[in-house]
């Protein structure tokens, strides 16, 4: 059974650019959640999307944007890259058809911007 | 109120130890605390939750303590091994599969 899967490992960018990052629920999940992880820090809920639609939204600016598929798989994208979004991006999947509040998370994706 | 507090920032314990991390939380709608273990270039992995219904869970080497009243739980770790070196964090969500907020994280050494 394949856990929580992400791409790519990691990515270098330049401050202004854009990028999209990408994640494939764990089997029978269909609620994906991305988060930012700073280094040394704890995760930050970034927004929750379920049946293709954004569920929840933390407080993060409109730069991040997000999509689901109706596969469930899920991408992240970053407009206008600042150098305050390196960090470590993970995804988390569940299942809120299944009525459980368990969290898987992917190896995460090391953004950095120079 | 979203806000969940963790100490300490480190700990160092011998083999065969007892760790133990302290978590507060704010937010009373908050009814599900799971832990998570990350090693370096990892994610997250879960490692034992607790809901406020029981005051205690085990699992293995690991327990959960909860305490409703002081809105309070902490993770101890017994008999620690060098291979429980690494960052711990608890976290605090709503039934629902709703948003975790994250403590600010714990470095455990375990040193042989």
């Amino acid at each position: 059974d394949a856990g929580v899967t992400q791409s790519p490992t990691h990515l270098i960018k330049t401050r202004g650019q854009q990028v999209t990052l990408r994640c494939s629920p764990k089997s029978g999940h269909d609620t994906v959640s991305w988060y930012q992880q700073a280094l040394g820090q704890g995760p930050q809920f970034i927004f929750q999307y379920y049946e293709e639609e954004e569920r929840q939204r933390g407080n993060f600016p409109d730069r991040f944007s997000g999509h689901q598929f109706p596969n469930y798989s899920s991408e992240l994208n970053v407009n206008a890259l600042l150098l305050g979004d390196s960090a470590l991006y993970l995804c988390a999947s569940s299942s809120l058809a299944g009525n459980t509040d368990t969290q898987y998370f992917g190896p995460g994706t090391r953004l950095t911007v120079l | 109120q979203q806000q969940v507090k963790q100490s300490p920032q480190s700990l160092i314990v011998q083999k065969g130890g007892i760790s133990i991390i302290n978590c507060a939380y704010e937010n009373t709608a908050f009814d599900y605390f799971p832990w998570y273990q990350q090693f370096p270039g990892k994610g997250p992995a879960l490692l034992i939750a607790i809901r406020p219904d029981v005051s205690e869970k085990k699992e293995g080497r690991f327990t959960i303590s909860f305490n409703k009243s002081a809105k309070q739980f902490s993770l101890h770790i017994m008999d620690s091994q060098p291979g429980d070196s690494a960052t711990y964090f608890c976290a605090a969500s709503r039934t629902g599969g709703s948003r975790l907020t994250f403590g600010e994280g714990t470095q455990l050494t375990v040193n042989p």
